[in-house]
This record gives C-alpha cells, sequence and structure tokens, in this order.
C-alpha cells in the first residue's frame, strides 16, 4: 500500500528565511508525488508534482520539491518565505487516487 | 487552468433533513470524482470514488446509504447526506480526474453544520 508521512505537526518560520516542508513516503513501485496547498475553509491548491525526470521540481508561487528516491523524501521548499505562506500543506501520493499526508501547518512570520 | 465548482460552499441544516452537495468540473470533462471528507486541523480522508455512469466505491467505514453519490454526467457529481447528525458535521471536499490530467482539481469546498 502507498503512503506518505509528513514527521512535522507544525512549522514556523520568520519572513524571508527559508521553508521547508518535510515529507516522506512508501509506495512498491514508482511515485507519483504531489504537493497541495489549502487555506483556511477552502479546497486544495495544487503546487507541483513528480512524475520523472529532474529530481529538483519546481512549481507555483516560487515553491520547489525535491525527490530523493535513496531517502524516499519529497520535501517541500521555498528560499524566502512570505507570510502570504502561511497555510495548511500536503504531500500525497498518487497510483490512481491521491493518498494524503497529515498536512503541517506552516506560520510566517512578520 | 482546470476549474472544478462545488456548491454550496457551506450550509446549515436542521438534524434528521438530507443535504446535497453538487460538484461539476466546468472546462472538462471528469470520468472520475472523488468525495473527501475533512475534520478540523486534520487531513482529508477519501469517501469514494465515483465514475460517470456507474455506482460509486466507498471506502471502509462509509455508510453508503448515508452519503449517497450520483456521477450522472461526465461534469457533475452528488453528495447526498441523508438524515444529517450533528457528527456529520463536516468539511466536504470533491474532486476531479480525468485520465489526461493530472494533478487532481480540487473543489473549494463545502462547510456543512447539522443542527
Amino acid at each position: 500500500a502507498q503512503s506518505v508521512a509528513q514527521p512535522e505537526d507544525q512549522v514556523n518560520v520568520a519572513e524571508g528565511n527559508p521553508l521547508t516542508v518535510k515529507c516522506t513516503y512508501s509506495v512498491s513501485g514508482n511515485p507519483y508525488l504531489f504537493w497541495y496547498v489549502q487555506y483556511p475553509n477552502r479546497g486544495l491548491q495544487f503546487l507541483l508534482k513528480y512524475i520523472t525526470g529532474d529530481n529538483l521540481v519546481k512549481g507555483s508561487y516560487g515553491f520547489e520539491a525535491e525527490f530523493n528516491k535513496s531517502q524516499t523524501s519529497f520535501h517541500l521548499k521555498k528560499p524566502s518565505a512570505l507570510v502570504s505562506d502561511s497555510a495548511l500543506y500536503f504531500c500525497a501520493v498518487a497510483d490512481y487516487k491521491l493518498s494524503f499526508g497529515a498536512g503541517t501547518t506552516v506560520t510566517v512570520r512578520a | 487552468g482546470a476549474v472544478v465548482s462545488q456548491h454550496p460552499s457551506w450550509v446549515i441544516c436542521k438534524s434528521g433533513t438530507s443535504v446535497k452537495i453538487e460538484c461539476r468540473s466546468l472546462d472538462f470533462q471528469a470520468t472520475t470524482m472523488f468525495w473527501y471528507r475533512q475534520f478540523p486541523k486534520q487531513s482529508l480522508m477519501l469517501m469514494a470514488t465515483s465514475n460517470e455512469g456507474s455506482k460509486a466505491t466507498y471506502e471502509q467505514g462509509v455508510e453508503k446509504d448515508k452519503f449517497l453519490i450520483n456521477h450522472a454526467s461526465l461534469t457533475l457529481s452528488t453528495l447526498t447526506v441523508t438524515s444529517a447528525h450533528p457528527e456529520d458535521s463536516s468539511f466536504y471536499i470533491c474532486s476531479a480526474w480525468t485520465p489526461l490530467s493530472s494533478p487532481l482539481h480540487f473543489g473549494n469546498g463545502t462547510r456543512l453544520t447539522v443542527t
């Protein structure tokens, strides 16, 4: 069975500092990995995906993620966080339907 | 980009009544639609998968007689919460998928409050 784990419930950073949200995965075959962001009382917005190719994936709003096969990780990163990046972030793995991690609440303080 | 419209965005109903939530794919035909439920500060729990023209596949523990799902066309799926109870209060989110698309596209969710 496929699954993802987000080891941190919360991440707090100061505006302008680098932001990292961790995700590890477990799949039996090739992983299809996604990051989504959710703002309060809203649905999910797609940030980026890894299907194949370069290990460094660039996505929306300045986010990027690095696929690391040996560590089975797909951490989300942003070089310089903004207050508006404060939200709930979900990592997900898919073969046909998505399985979500528990989510990480990101708070960026001014 | 692909747009999924979910309606209503919020609804309050009395215990014992039924509530219908609509999920529409506005600019593409969705072969499959998924219905999720999200409790406060928790992840999304997949409730069921619906394919156009066939019966929905429910996840273990989800009552199919309480959460009726209809996917009558390639652009519309509905979730009806029947005989709602306060414990059904939650945030419900739909998503749509087509073989030509990746990733899933999500609606903005429906906040259901049962009093």
